[in-house]
């Protein structure tokens, strides 16, 4: 079984502050991708990583995926209340079928 | 172009009994994929579907079961209900094998008493 673990599992920090979050695994994934979900909806995809030591920026987001191609990480710079939510991470192995991280909760206070 | 829908929205069922979630999948989309997701935790993969057929599963009992039409929408079976299965079901639709993006629809809150 694949297992991606994130941390930190929870996050709370103030509206204007930076953060990291972390998706590590022992195995090696062809493809990395970040998701965010709200309560009682799916996960949305954020961005998909594929090669090693890749870096994608979207806005305030950085993601960067692993030499290795077995971690990932995900920057905020100026989080925002908006920003509020689970933070998945999912490798993807050939086949398509797609392993989720234990998920980050990250909150904003204004 | 639709994305994926998920039906019904919510469900309530008593414990021993059998359900049917349904999922329309992406327009163009032809391989998908079911995820229970409990509370507060990553989605668990089930398994998938490519072209009417199962295409990978996760560490499930053989009571979840599913089904893909010809038109690439998919159905999840779960018979003999437990306390354990209360929780969010997620489907996914990709447009073909190999690491493509995967959409989520926004899932069925399934409550198991």
């Amino acid at each position: 079984t694949q297992l991606l673990e994130q941390s930190p599992q929870f996050l709370s920090i103030q509206e204007g502050e930076n953060l990291t979050v972390y998706c590590n695994s022992s195995s090696v994934f062809s493809s990395l991708q970040w998701y965010r979900q709200e309560p009682g909806e799916g996960p949305v995809l954020l961005v998909t990583v594929v090669t090693g030591g890749e870096v994608k920026k979207l806005k305030r987001l950085t993601f960067q995926f692993g030499d290795a191609r077995k971690d990932s990480s995900l920057h905020i710079t100026a989080a925002q209340p908006g920003d509020t939510g689970l933070y998945l991470c999912a490798g993807a192995e050939p086949g398509n079928q797609f392993y989720f991280g234990t998920g980050t909760s990250l909150t904003v206070i204004p | 172009e639709t994305g994926v829908t998920q039906s019904p929205t919510h469900l309530i069922k008593t414990r021993g009994q059998q359900v049917t979630l349904r999922c329309s999948s992406q327009s163009g989309h032809n391989t998908v994929s079911w995820y229970q997701q409990a509370l507060g935790q990553g989605p668990q993969f089930i398994f998938q579907y490519y072209r009417e057929e199962e295409n990978g599963r996760g560490n499930f009992p053989p009571r979840f079961s599913g089904l893909q039409f010809p038109n690439y929408s998919s159905e999840l079976n779960v018979n003999a209900l437990e306390l354990d299965d209360s929780a969010l079901y997620l489907c996914a639709s990709s447009p073909r094998l190999a690491g493509e993006t995967q959409y989520f629809g926004p899932g069925t809150r399934l409550l198991v008493l």
